[in-house]
This record gives structure tokens, C-alpha cells and sequence, in this order.
């Protein structure tokens, strides 16, 4: 069965970096997201992308967060300046049209 | 988007049916109801979706009644495996609208 795919696994940064957060989407499926769960606490919705460019985004998604679909096959989150509270586990999913989505086993962000 | 209402956490034990009931009252017309289940440090995975009535999967069903306004997960024979958090959410389904998870149910299976 395809899967969605997260790098890294695990990411340490220091407050202030710049930290790139990748995915693979399933090659069929057209809707792309980003949701982060911090420790203990619910999935949170972040992001959605279609066609080139976001559809819809949370508050959360303020301007240090930035996504791209840099080429066929991959679909990035960026985080411009991370603050300790960015630490978090980073979910990317997609989606066919009105159909489940299909989440990575996403990418532990620590921030120190 | 519907808002869900389900328990916070369920106990059972081997072997046993587990349901696993959600309210949705505000469940809009085009909206679907989906389960998904998540284990610690892993992201949810999809177990079933149904719009109304019963669906059935190999794994799990889903009993819709009539008016929508909830909906039932049912695990049958559940094994220690099945110790995990079960989100009910409901939406159109994969699109531009981002799926909004409640804190789900912690289901936790005894021996």
C-alpha cells in the first residue's frame, strides 16, 4: 500500500534556525497538509495545498511558516526563525478529492 | 466544521466488541463521518468513513443512524494491539478544508 513518507525522523535545532521539514505525498493524491501535535495534546491543523498553492491554513500558520512543492514528488514546510514552542510532532498527509486523508508518521521537532 | 463530542478514554478487554460512539449534532449535508486511530508517536491512520447507515471494513464498522447526528465505531474481538486514541471527525473528506481532530478516545485494552 503507498505510503506517506516524513524526513527526517528527527530534527534537533536551535532557537532562531531555519528548519525544513519534508514529506513525500502518496504520487496520486492532489490535497497536501501539514498538522503538528504537541506533546499529549490534540493534531492541529496547519496547512492545505492544492494546485500550486494554499487553499486554507490555521491560526497557527502565521508568517514563519511557509510551504512549497518544490517538484513533482516532494512537499516541504518551513520554519523560518523556530522558537522552543515549535517543538512538536509534524504530521504531513494527503489526500485524493473528498477522500481520507493519508498522514506520514511524521518528524519529532525539538527546539532548544 | 461539525463539532464532535466522544468519550475520553474506554476500557475493554481481549476478545471482547468494542463501540466506540460519537455526536455530531451539527453535521452539515455534504459532510462525512471518519474514524481514524492513532498509536503514541506515530500519525493517525485511517480506519473507516461512511456518510450514513453501516459500512463495513476488515477491521472495523461504522453504524450511521438515520438523522446523522451520530455515529458508532465498532472493533470486533479486540486485541491488546488495539490499545490506542480513536478520532471521530467529520468534514467533506479530502479537500481544501483541513480536518479538525478533537482529544479523541483512548481505548485501553486489558488482558
Amino acid at each position: 500500500e503507498p505510503e506517506v513518507t516524513q524526513t527526517p525522523s528527527h530534527q534537533v535545532t536551535q532557537m532562531g534556525q531555519e528548519v525544513i521539514l519534508r514529506c513525500v505525498p502518496i504520487s496520486n493524491h492532489l490535497y497536501f497538509y501539514w498538522y503538528r501535535q504537541i506533546l499529549g495534546q490534540k493534531v492541529e491543523f496547519l496547512v492545505s495545498f492544492y494546485n500550486n498553492e494554499i487553499s486554507e491554513k490555521s491560526e497557527i500558520f502565521d508568517d514563519q511558516f511557509s510551504v512549497e512543492r518544490p517538484d513533482g514528488s516532494n512537499f516541504t514546510l518551513k520554519i523560518r526563525s523556530t522558537k522552543l514552542e515549535d517543538s512538536a510532532m509534524y504530521f504531513c498527509a494527503s489526500s485524493e478529492v473528498q477522500s481520507p486523508l493519508h498522514f506520514g508518521n511524521g518528524t519529532r521537532l525539538t527546539v532548544t | 466544521l461539525a463539532k464532535t463530542t466522544q468519550p475520553i478514554s474506554m476500557d475493554s478487554y481481549e476478545g471482547q466488541e468494542v463501540n466506540i460512539t460519537c455526536s455530531h449534532n451539527n453535521i452539515a449535508t455534504n459532510d462525512y463521518i471518519t474514524w481514524y486511530q492513532q498509536f503514541p508517536s506515530q500519525g493517525p491512520r485511517f480506519i473507516i468513513q461512511g456518510y450514513k447507515t453501516k459500512v463495513t471494513n476488515e477491521v472495523a464498522s461504522l453504524f450511521i443512524p438515520a438523522d446523522r447526528k451520530s455515529s458508532t465505531l465498532s472493533l470486533p474481538r479486540v486485541s491488546l494491539s488495539d490499545t490506542a486514541v480513536y478520532y471521530c471527525l467529520v468534514g467533506e473528506g479530502g479537500g481544501a478544508d483541513g480536518l479538525t481532530f478533537g482529544k479523541g478516545t483512548h481505548l485501553i485494552i486489558q488482558p
